[in-house]
């Protein structure tokens, strides 16, 4: 069974850029997640899905990054535009559905750097 | 607004040793995972515990969930190069999988 696909798997911008990222998340899974892990900490949740509606993105800075699911399979997360401290790991995650206790598999990550 | 505390930050020991980790929160959870990540990959789980007082092994992995739902430990046991990596707890306080982490705790494990 093929895992989460992320990609790229790394992006250097400059600091006021744009940057997207995509996630492919396993198949016949409802639920997406994108995570922000910044070096030395968790994951952060920013956003959840549930097929292509958001169930919660109350800590997704909407100033700036916006995460879309179109058609209830891929999803792309943005960043427009791109500060420094949003240099992290963008993890992204899929679950059969999102009750409690159900398993997160978790793709390789974006590492984003901004100069 | 929810935590995870987790401890030590780092851990350095030789294989064949014990070792505990922890992790602590004032508030009460559903239900804690356990994840491990290793570089330049994504959190994969470890094990997830539900009921207040749970005990749950996994070979050499003794996981344990604190009875009042808000506390959780990991002890390994003869520990191998292979365990190195960050071990992440994570609490799911909503019932809709919104799983809150912890920094994680750092194991490194020398032959």
């Amino acid at each position: 069974e093929a895992g989460v696909a992320q990609s790229p798997r790394y992006k250097i911008i400059e600091k006021r850029q744009s940057v997207a990222f995509w996630c492919n998340p396993i198949s016949g899974h409802a639920t997406l997640y994108w995570y922000q892990q910044i070096l030395g900490q968790g994951p952060k949740l920013l956003i959840q899905f549930q097929n292509n509606g958001v169930v919660d993105d109350s800590q997704l800075p909407k100033d700036r990054f916006s995460a879309e699911r179109l058609k209830g399979v891929d999803s792309t997360l943005k960043i427009q535009p791109a500060k420094l401290e949003d240099s992290a790991v963008y993890l992204c995650a899929s679950s059969l559905r999102g009750g409690s206790a159900g398993e997160q598999f978790f793709g390789p990550g974006t590492r984003l750097t901004v100069l | 607004t929810q935590l995870l505390e987790q401890s030590p930050q780092f851990l350095s020991i030789q294989e064949g040793e014990n070792l505990t980790v922890y992790c602590n929160s004032s508030s009460v959870f559903s239900s804690l995972q356990w994840y491990r990540q290793e570089p330049g990959e994504g959190p994969v789980l470890l094990v997830t515990v539900v009921t207040g007082g749970e005990v749950k092994k996994l070979k050499r992995l003794t996981f344990q969930f604190g009875d009042a739902r808000k506390d959780s430990s990991l002890h390994i046991t003869a520990a191998q190069p292979g365990d190195t990596g960050l071990y992440l707890c994570a609490g799911d306080s909503g019932g809709y999988n919104k799983l809150i982490f912890g920094a994680g705790t750092r194991l490194a494990v020398h032959p």
